[in-house]
């Protein structure tokens, strides 16, 4: 079946500093890879659509310049957050679908845990 | 704006027991909805999709569009059903279309 790694599974950083977190499809090429974001007890909320090449398209109240994303291949999508805060503190999960809009499943990561001292 | 609701945080029966996991949703056009499943310990997975009209693990769900619900159906529960159960929608078109999740249902099932 279709697997999407996460690396890393968890991650502890101070205040101030940036954090990549990598997505990929092992088994499959992801035209489009989406990261959401989890807060403890709550549902999935969607962060933003990343489109392999083009730039990624954030959900309202979103702050683009703080959660960078980039899609350089079919198998890789980066969200790099920047100055990262005790309130970035979260459970991001990335999910990757092959086919384009209103195509294919999509496929889960396993998430990674990012705690902002 | 789409919006999916599962009314129920938490839902226990007893093994063998008939299990409905509610999801009503809103959304201007026509949706694709989703049901998954998040086995402890485990990463979200997907459990079933309205077009596909399957049955996985003895579970169903049928769109109701008059009602605009999606509820999760099965028969008899088994103890390995127990599990966070979310409904998620996408809206059609081109475009950006992430899913949109409901709060999730934690089933329990009681031996």
């Amino acid at each position: 079946g279709a697997v999407v790694s996460q690396h890393p599974s968890r991650v502890i950083c101070k205040s101030g500093t940036s954090v990549k977190i990598e997505c990929r499809s092992l088994d499959f090429q992801a035209t489009t890879m989406f990261w959401y974001r989890q807060f403890p007890k709550q549902s999935l909320m969607l962060m933003a659509t990343s489109n392999e090449g083009s730039k990624a398209t954030y959900e309202q109240g979103v702050e683009k310049d703080k959660f960078l994303i980039n899609h350089a291949s079919l198998t890789l999508s980066t969200l790099t957050v920047t100055s990262a805060h005790p309130e970035d503190s979260s459970f991001y999960i990335c999910s990757a679908r092959a086919g384009g809009p209103g195509t294919g499943t999509q496929y889960f990561g396993p998430g990674t845990r990012l705690t902002v001292l | 704006a789409q919006r999916v609701t599962q009314p129920e945080k938490l839902l226990s029966v007893f093994k063998g027991a008939p299990v409905e996991l509610k999801c009503n949703y809103s959304y201007s056009g026509s949706p694709e909805l989703f049901w998954y499943v998040q086995y402890s310990r485990q990463r979200l997975q997907l459990l079933l999709r309205h077009i596909s009209r399957e049955s996985i693990k003895g579970f169903t769900a049928d769109l109701n569009k008059g009602e605009t619900s999606f509820h999760l159906k099965k028969p008899f529960a088994q103890e390995e059903d127990s599990a966070m159960y979310y409904c998620a929608l996408s809206g059609s078109g081109g475009g950006a279309d992430g899913l949109t999740f409901g709060k999730g249902t934690h089933l329990i099932i009681q031996p």
